[in-house]
């Protein structure tokens, strides 16, 4: 069984401040993680994909996000936000064998600041 | 490259009324399918996914249906909607397999009155 559990559904920050959204996940294999963003009334796009190649993982926009397998964590930062960084961000968990259909988190909604 | 699709963007209906969303997907060969929902303030919900033509596997009891007819053709249908059936329903595809990135469509706004 699979989980993740975003911590905060809504984080809020001043432009050029540090983001941190933070996911925990629960796997009993090792897991793919991945980070999705998204805009109001749109889909969801994808940010950055853990795969094990290695535990800090660079995505789009300038965010990054690193695997703690010791915290089951995977937190998403950005050094300074920007105002177009403001949407919902989903945090999602697969497993490597049986069932490969990710599990979502609640999202958590960034608002930011001018 | 890949591509997805699906329409109406946006609709309205009675209650009672049916319901079809369609989804496509351009680029690829047999890939899984998938149809989310979201509720205002809520997260994803998986409803349907497949894996190949014509293998509906349904997560959530509910009076929705899916279709997949086409090797990248997925269908979600009502026969009769129901007031909590209003949401963002989202159409997605991955490539068959695990760890592979699920990529979404641009959603469909489903209002019923």
């Amino acid at each position: 069984a699979q989980s993740v559990t975003q911590l905060g559904s809504h984080v809020s920050v001043s432009e050029g401040a540090l983001v941190l959204l933070r996911c925990n996940y629960s796997s009993s294999v090792p897991p793919y993680l991945f980070w999705y963003v998204q805009y109001p009334n749109q889909g969801l796009q994808l940010l950055l994909k853990y795969t094990s190649a290695a535990t800090l993982v660079k995505g789009i926009n300038g965010f990054e996000a690193e695997f703690k397998k010791s915290e089951t964590s995977f937190h998403l930062t950005k050094p300074s936000a920007h105002m177009s960084d403001a949407a919902e961000y989903f945090c999602a968990v697969s497993a490597s064998g049986g069932s490969y259909i990710p599990t979502f988190g609640r999202g958590t909604s960034l608002i930011v600041h001018p | 490259s890949q591509t997805i699709h699906q329409w109406p963007a946006t609709l309205v209906q009675p209650v009672g009324s049916p319901l079809s969303l369609e989804c496509t997907v351009e680029g690829t060969s047999n890939p899984n399918l998938y149809w989310y929902r979201q509720a205002a303030g809520r997260g994803l919900q998986l409803l349907f996914y497949s894996v190949g033509i014509g293998q509906i596997s349904s997560e959530v009891p509910q009076n929705l249906s899916a279709s997949r007819p086409q090797d990248r053709q997925f269908i979600l249908s009502s026969k009769k909607l129901l007031l909590s059936d209003s949401g963002f329903y989202l159409c997605a595809w991955s490539l068959q397999g695990a760890g592979n990135t699920i990529y979404f469509g641009e959603g469909s706004w489903l209002t019923v009155v």
